[in-house]
């Protein structure tokens, strides 16, 4: 496609409801990235991925949650149970290589509200 | 590890006039890359500006300049005759050579006035 895609746009959820949210990269990008963004914060990273492994899980908070990547192209976070302190923008960005300071294109991310 | 502090939260600048945004950086790295992107409302970073380490020279992107200095560990973003266009959130954004991790800094909100 001709950028970063993510749905849903915004997700509201109860307490302890179970989320996806989704990422389609640039077509041919190898690498892709989940960052989350909470109001007054920075981007915190969360995972990346080249092709379909992720070699770097170490940003996820807690076993809730978890994410895939198939076909070396979508790619799905998945945050069980939520909880209040999960609501934030979610942002996808992916790029040609990941390394050697090439440019991340972002989404324009999923806002999750927990109540 | 690596860390990036942009200290100002918010900043204001006059229309047409100049702002110039602060980070600075933590690392043990010689080479490495960094960043500024652009956050406007509508949520997608967009990269302003890039600029390699090894390379002297100070990047320019039309009315956007950085001033990095090395030694300090500092990589300031000048924006020239400022639009209204310009308020955003702006990051500044490092990365290691050879590794894929981007590390952001908290942001600087920027207003622009009419």
């Amino acid at each position: 496609g001709a950028g970063v895609s993510q749905s849903p746009s915004n997700k509201v959820t109860e307490k302890g409801k179970d989320v996806e949210l989704r990422c389609d990269p640039i077509s041919g990008h190898t690498a892709l990235y989940w960052y989350r963004q909470s109001l007054g914060q920075g981007l915190e990273f969360l995972i990346y991925f080249q092709g379909n492994s992720a070699p770097d899980k170490s940003g996820l908070p807690s076993d809730r949650f978890s994410a895939e990547r198939t076909g070396g192209s979508v790619s799905t976070l998945t945050i069980q149970r939520t909880q209040q302190e999960d609501s934030a923008v979610y942002l996808c960005a992916s790029s040609l290589r990941g390394r050697g300071g090439t440019e991340a294109f972002f989404g324009q991310g999923t806002r999750l509200t927990v109540v | 590890a690596q860390t990036v502090t942009q200290s100002q939260p918010e900043m204001s600048v006059q229309e047409a006039e100049t702002v110039t945004l602060s980070c600075t950086y933590d690392t043990s790295e010689s080479d490495y890359y960094l960043f500024w992107y652009k956050q406007p409302p509508s949520r997608q970073m967009i990269l302003v500006i890039r600029q390699e380490a090894y390379k002297q020279q100070n990047a320019t992107e039309n009315r956007f300049s950085v001033n990095f200095q090395k030694a300090a560990k500092s990589f300031s973003l000048k924006i020239s005759d400022s639009q209204l266009g310009d308020a955003a959130m702006y990051f500044c954004a490092y990365q290691a050579s050879g590794t894929y991790k981007y590390i952001f800094g908290t942001g600087t909100r920027l207003k622009v006035l009419a």
